[in-house]
């Protein structure tokens, strides 16, 4: 079966700017999370999506959004970019709630200039 | 708050050697923990979680709650374990919530 996907896979954007990045998660998963991959904080959670709530939220700021649709696809946003927003965004999906497997995208490069 | 440590940002060692990738976790109660592996040009995938106590691609894990630690083994090396090793903990009352250490790059070298 197809692995989560995540698009696009590359984004350039400037400062002030926002930016939409979107992953779809493996057929019948319904939990979808977002995850930030720096240099320097490495992996940190961002939000979880399970059945178009979220349920759990990471120390981000309110610049970053996001939301999940009835088939489970789910999109984060993030407003007003900032240098330090450049990073690899991941997400991850799971069948159910808690104690399934997560499934990992191959991310979103984002670039702030 | 939990943390998890890993302090190792690289380990390199020969082909046919031991591999001990440290892990220590700071929580109080009982620790879901991971170990996520990372190749080259790959995602990241999982390699196993302590509730399985499983051995993958011959890496065992053993939680010891006593030391707080959940460190990664392998008895002998291939060059084909060379990646990017995370540990992990679900955040008790985070839903699936992960938190990760900053990562181990293993280099095995021939």
């Amino acid at each position: 079966k197809a692995g989560v996907t995540q698009t696009p896979r590359y984004l350039i954007k400037t400062r002030g700017q926002q930016v939409t990045l979107s992953c779809s998660p493996i057929s019948g998963h319904r939990s979808v999370s977002w995850y930030q991959q720096t240099p320097g904080q490495g992996l940190q959670f961002l939000f979880e999506y399970f059945s178009e709530t979220q349920r759990n939220k990471g120390n981000f700021p309110g610049r970053f959004s996001g939301r999940q649709f009835s088939n489970s696809r789910s999109e984060m946003n993030v407003s007003t970019l900032e240098l330090g927003d450049s990073a690899l965004y991941l997400c991850a999906s799971s069948l159910m709630g808690q104690g399934y497997e997560q499934f990992f995208g191959p991310g979103t490069r984002l670039t702030v200039l | 708050a939990q943390r998890v440590t890993q302090p190792e940002k690289l380990l390199s060692v020969f082909k046919g050697a031991p591999v001990e990738l440290k892990c220590n976790y700071s929580y109080s109660g009982s620790p879901e923990l991971f170990w996520y592996v990372q190749y080259s040009r790959q995602r990241l995938q999982l390699l196993l979680r302590h509730i399985s106590r499983e051995s993958i691609k011959g890496f065992t894990a053993d939680l010891n709650k006593g030391e707080t630690s959940f460190h990664l083994k392998k008895p002998f090396a291939q060059e084909e374990d060379s990646a990017m090793y995370y540990c992990a903990l679900r955040d008790p009352g985070g839903y699936n919530k992960l938190i990760f250490g900053a990562g181990t790059r293993l280099a095995v070298h021939p």
